[in-house]
């Protein structure tokens, strides 16, 4: 079975520091690796894929596949991130269900 | 707003009670997908929807879950005979399959079982 840790609840960082929020993922497999955010009072949405290797909001994320980790970083955190944040991980294998991970607290201090 | 929507948004229910949730996902996407979140947690699998099939289920959803999507459009998700471990938000997904499986989220119905 699959699953995605991410072992920090809460990460407190000061405007300006960079950033990593830690994910690890289980899966035998070749998975599809997301980070999803949600801001304040808002519905989750997509930040980024590791498929697509972009760069979303300055964010960027690197699939490991010797370390199984998918680390989302940062380097200049803006108080605008401060939300909630999660890794989530889709097997494939003609299986379409996200197994997200219990989420990651980014707080950006002024 | 042409985003997915999800009625009603709030729900308290007696312990005991059925309730049903419905989703209306963004009008081009043919999956369907419903996940619950509770409370320090990341949402959780359900059911998936391709069109009005019914694809995928987890071993969460037991007997007292049902969802249906009768057209290949909006989704219900029926629980019935509530229990207070039911308590959470129950957030429902659509994608489309040329979009590289991108999942739209609704706001989720958070159900309160007294």
């Amino acid at each position: 079975a699959q699953r995605v840790t991410q072992p920090e609840k809460l990460l407190s960082v000061f405007k300006g520091a960079p950033v990593e929020l830690k994910c690890n993922y289980s899966y035998s497999g070749s998975p599809e690796l997301f980070w999803y955010v949600q801001y304040s009072r808002q519905r989750l949405q997509l930040l980024l894929r590791h498929i697509s290797r972009e760069s979303i909001k300055g964010f960027t994320a690197d699939l490991n596949k010797g370390e199984t980790s998918f680390h989302l970083k940062k380097p200049f955190a803006q108080e605008e991130d401060s939300a909630m944040y999660y890794c989530a991980l889709r097997s494939g294998a003609g299986s379409y269900q996200l197994t997200f991970g219990k989420g990651t607290k980014l707080s950006v201090i002024p | 707003d042409t985003g997915v929507s999800q009625d009603p948004r709030h729900k308290i229910t007696k312990r005991g009670q059925n309730v049903t949730f419905r989703c209306d996902p963004i009008s081009e996407h043919n999956r369907l997908y419903w996940y619950r979140q509770t409370l320090g947690q990341g949402p959780e699998f359900l059911t998936y929807f391709q069109n009005e099939a019914q694809l995928e289920k987890s071993r969460l959803l037991s007997d007292r879950f049902s969802a249906e999507r009768p057209k290949g459009s909006f989704s219900t998700l029926e629980i019935q005979r509530t229990e207070q471990g039911d308590s959470a938000m129950y957030l429902c997904a659509s994608s489309w399959t040329g979009d590289r499986n991108e999942q739209y989220f609704g706001p989720g119905t958070r159900l309160t079982v007294t």
